[in-house]
């Protein structure tokens, strides 16, 4: 079945190091979507890509980097400069007009 | 860009009742809106969309209307059951923009 998957569900990190968050889609679409979830903030767009080897920041980029090497992949690294980490990270692609969210990875720095 | 507000933030509702929700945009030229319910701990599922050529539409025990020259739109819920409790997330996007503009979500509460 085709789909969008984020691994791991949930990820423990210390303060100070990076990390990257998985995001694998076999829907063929060519757009993902990096989101952030906080407690009451609803969804605030990280970082989006059109088409392969091309990527835009969203509204909350600073702190945070991606690639988009393949049409199926779009890593988001959360790395050291970014100040409040622990969130609920939702990866989502679109073909078009609606997008197919993934089931969310939880990061904890601690 | 486009702005899209949901109101309630939260609405509580007795079992079998009905729940509406409420969207504004402000972009006339937006063309699609959909839908997405996001149970706790899960990723939004899109449960129902409409397009700007549409005045509403129909699924089962969901709908949703379009009042392009108000420029909102609405989630209808009927017959609520406790598996209805979510957060539910409107979107509005228009004609050659890939990106959806989400509102802030609005938590339902269905009360046995």
């Amino acid at each position: 079945d085709g789909g969008i998957t984020q691994s791991p569900k949930y990820l423990f990190r210390k303060e100070g190091q990076n990390v990257t968050l998985s995001c694998e889609q076999n829907l063929n679409h060519d757009a993902m979507y990096w989101y952030r979830q906080d407690p009451g903030q609803g969804l605030r767009l990280i970082y989006y890509s059109q088409i392969v080897n091309d990527f835009q920041k969203g509204d909350i980029a600073e702190g945070y980097s991606v690639s988009r090497e393949k049409k199926e992949s779009f890593p988001l690294t959360v790395t050291s400069a970014q100040k409040n980490p622990t969130a609920f990270y939702l990866c989502a692609s679109s073909t078009g007009d609606g997008y197919t969210f993934g089931s969310g990875t939880r990061l904890t720095v601690v | 860009g486009e702005n899209v507000e949901q109101h309630p933030s939260t609405l509580s509702v007795q079992e079998g009742d009905s729940a509406v929700i409420k969207c504004t945009y402000s972009d006339s030229a937006s063309n699609y809106f959909p839908w997405y319910k996001q149970e706790l701990g899960k990723g939004p599922q899109l449960i129902i969309d409409i397009r700007s050529n549409v005045g509403e539409k129909k699924d089962q025990r969901i709908a949703v209307t379009l009042n392009k020259t108000a420029k909102h739109f609405s989630l209808h819920i009927t017959e609520t059951q406790p598996e209805d409790s979510a957060v539910y997330f409107c979107a509005a996007k228009y004609y050659g923009n890939n990106r959806l503009a989400f509102g802030k979500g609005n938590q339902v509460v269905v009360i046995p």
